[in-house]
């Protein structure tokens, strides 16, 4: 199957800062990204949808000022966390699908932010 | 919005026997859904998926049963054996592409 690849796998910062974390799809191109976050003994709850060279959308509840999220390329695109505070501390994970086939998502390896 | 619901969220089991999951959808629109088994720590894997043009579908020891009428599909796994045991979700895909998972179901199988 596809390749999807995320960046970092594990950050730890300190409050206050942020952090960026990238997805890339490595041999196929994506319009459109998902991005998710998993709390521990929770599901994967869906943050917003990135759409290349327009703003992403956000699902209800999820702050837009607080999870910046920047799809420039048709390969890349990147979550920054601001202004991290350590109930942001979650595992963040990407997921891209080849544009125009609304079958299956390929998933990156996942990031875990920690804030301390 | 969409939803999705997953019963039960955890399941036990003895080597050998059958493990079934049950998940519903709240979006008629959806049209792909994808079952995902999960270790800790690590990205969702698939392990298998049905189309809703399609029924029924099995591979192995492991089979997905879809009900459009209703809105539920179901997850079969047979011969279950400890290495089965995970964090198994469900999630339906509509067809603006949002992928939504259920709540999840931790099956453990006993030796």
């Amino acid at each position: 199957g596809a390749v999807v690849s995320q960046h970092p796998s594990r950050v730890i910062c300190k409050s206050g800062t942020s952090v960026k974390i990238e997805c890339r799809s490595l041999d196929f191109q994506a319009t459109t990204m998902f991005w998710y976050r998993q709390f521990p003994k929770q599901s994967l709850m869906l943050m917003a949808t990135s759409n290349e060279g327009s703003k992403a959308t956000y699902e209800q509840g999820v702050e837009k000022d607080k999870f910046l999220i920047n799809h420039a390329s048709l390969t890349l695109s990147t979550l920054t966390v601001t202004s991290a505070h350590p109930e942001d501390s979650s595992f963040y994970i990407c997921s891209a699908g080849e544009t125009g086939h609304t079958g299956e998502l390929f998933f990156g390896e996942g990031s875990r932010l920690t804030v301390l | 919005g969409e939803n999705v619901e997953q019963h039960p969220s955890t399941l036990s089991v003895q080597e050998g026997d059958s493990a079934v999951i049950k998940c519903t959808y709240s979006d008629s629109a959806s049209n792909y859904f994808p079952w995902y088994k999960q270790e800790l720590g690590k990205r969702p894997q698939l392990i298998i998926d049905i189309r809703s043009n399609v029924g029924e579908k099995k591979d192995q020891r492991i089979a997905v049963t879809l009900n459009k009428t209703a809105k539920h599909f179901s997850l079969h796994i047979t011969e279950t054996q400890p290495e089965d045991s995970a964090v198994y979700f469900c999630a339906a895909r509509n067809q603006g592409g949002k992928l939504i998972f259920g709540q999840g179901t931790e099956l453990s199988v006993k030796p």
